[in-house]
């Protein structure tokens, strides 16, 4: 079936710096990609919503300065997190759609990140 | 926008027994329902979903019901094995190419 495939699945930085998480769709061309962002016990918070070639939509309270988001192919959406802070250390998870209506949104395995 | 409420937080069944998961949404445009099961580090994965033109859905041991007059759906596991044992979330969405909303999440465990 469709695969979602999120690149690095655990990274640690610096406090300072940034770093980027990629999500590519391996078997169908993904108009449409979504980060979540997930706490330790939580559930899946949406970070924004990302279409091919254009603008990502943020969801309130997420710092579009702060989660840079690219979709610049129908298969890629990168998500950088800059100057990255011991609190944005988590577990970001990507999904992606091909958006046509009936078809299944498939998730991502999910990158843990932290930041010392 | 949509709100998505889901019971119990907790459940722990006897291998062999079933469990079952509800979960009650507040915008009756949603249209999608999908289930997620999420093992520790793992991201979620789909193990069924049901559209608002189904009442009722089923596949082999896992199967979902909807109620979409009183907009609440549940998920129902049988014969429940210790590797059924994860989080479940439930989701809704208007479409299944729109941003899904998740439920709280629900902690099944399975004792052998």
């Amino acid at each position: 079936g469709a695969v979602v495939s999120q690149h690095p699945s655990r990274v640690i930085c610096k406090s300072g710096t940034s770093v980027k998480i990629e999500c590519r769709s391996l078997d169908f061309q993904a108009t449409t990609m979504f980060w979540y962002r997930q706490f330790p016990k939580q559930s899946l918070m949406l970070m924004a919503t990302s279409n091919e070639g254009s603008k990502a939509t943020y969801e309130q309270g997420v710092e579009k300065d702060k989660f840079l988001i690219n979709h610049a192919s129908l298969t890629l959406s990168t998500l950088t997190v800059t100057s990255a802070h011991p609190e944005d250390s988590s577990f970001y998870i990507c999904s992606a759609t091909t958006g046509t209506p009936g078809n299944t949104i498939y998730f991502g395995e999910g990158s843990w990140l932290t930041v010392v | 926008g949509e709100n998505v409420e889901q019971h119990p937080s907790t459940l722990s069944v006897q291998e062999g027994d079933s469990a079952v998961i509800k979960c009650t949404y507040s915008d009756s445009a949603s249209n999608y329902f999908p289930w997620y099961k999420q093992e520790l580090g793992k991201g979620p994965q789909l193990i069924i979903d049901i559209r608002s033109n189904v009442g009722e859905k089923k596949d082999q041991r896992i199967a979902v019901t909807l109620n979409k007059t009183a907009k609440h759906f549940s998920l129902h596991i049988t014969e429940t094995q210790p590797e059924d044992s994860a989080v479940y979330f439930c989701a809704a969405s208007i479409g299944s190419a729109r941003q899904l909303t998740f439920g709280s999440g629900t902690q099944l465990t399975v004792l052998p």
